[in-house]
């Protein structure tokens, strides 16, 4: 049974352009949600979808954007790079009505 | 708001003592779930263990464990007799609606972790 599985697993942008990392959740989860890792630091929420609808939000600006297909799988995107948008980008399904999250082993995306 | 906060930056433990890794809270919700996730240098997040804030019973998932505190807004977690292969960071995690709550959980706020290293 493949887990989450994100694509590509290593990127490499230069500051001001965009990037689109992927994910296509768990068999059977249709709930997915993205997290930024910073160096040295814990995960931090961007954002959760739930049949295709952006469910929640957290402290991330507008230039970070996403989209569930109707297969559940996900894209996360970020316009107009900046340096301090260099971590690990993480993404987490779970079934909808279920307390665990699945994590994929992330994308690190490097911005020069 | 919620916050987590894990205030052992690292741990050195020898291979086959117990580990207890601490984690206190913050949150304004009645109704929360608390997390362990383990991060060996892989980069993924592998669940270990869940307690919702109504559940009576400290859980448990084999050598895992989570002594919950609600008075005290803490969360630890204890592993038995260590083996090598538990280095890795350690996050504890807190969401602000659990499963029987309906709609599934919110996303999850993470602490900065404890870097875990088990000496044989």
């Amino acid at each position: 049974d493949a887990g989450v599985t994100q694509s590509p697993t290593h990127l490499i942008k230069t500051r001001g352009q965009q990037v689109t990392l992927r994910c296509s959740p768990k068999s059977g989860h249709d709930t997915v949600s993205w997290y930024q890792q910073a160096l040295g630091q814990g995960p931090q929420f961007i954002f959760q979808y739930y049949e295709e609808e952006e469910r929640q939000r957290g402290n991330f600006p507008d230039r970070f954007s996403g989209h569930q297909f109707p297969n559940y799988s996900s894209e996360l995107n970020v316009n107009a790079l900046l340096l301090g948008d260099s971590a690990l980008y993480l993404c987490a399904s779970s079934p909808d009505i279920y307390y665990g999250y699945t994590f994929g082993s992330g994308t690190r995306l490097t911005v020069v | 708001a919620q916050k987590i906060t894990q205030t052992q930056p690292g741990m050195f433990v020898q291979e086959k003592e117990a580990v207890t890794l601490d984690c206190t809270y913050d949150t304004s919700d009645q109704s929360y779930g608390l997390f362990w996730y383990k991060q060996p240098s892989s980069g993924e997040m592998i669940f270990l263990i869940y307690q919702g804030s109504y559940d009576e019973q400290n859980a448990t998932e084999g050598r895992y464990s989570l002594n919950f505190q609600k008075a005290r807004k803490s969360a630890n977690l204890v592993i038995s007799a260590s083996q090598l292969g538990d280095s890795a960071m350690y996050f504890c995690a807190m969401s602000g609606k659990v499963a029987y709550s309906g709609g599934g959980a919110d996303g999850l706020t993470f602490g900065k972790g404890t870097h875990l290293i088990i000496q044989p």
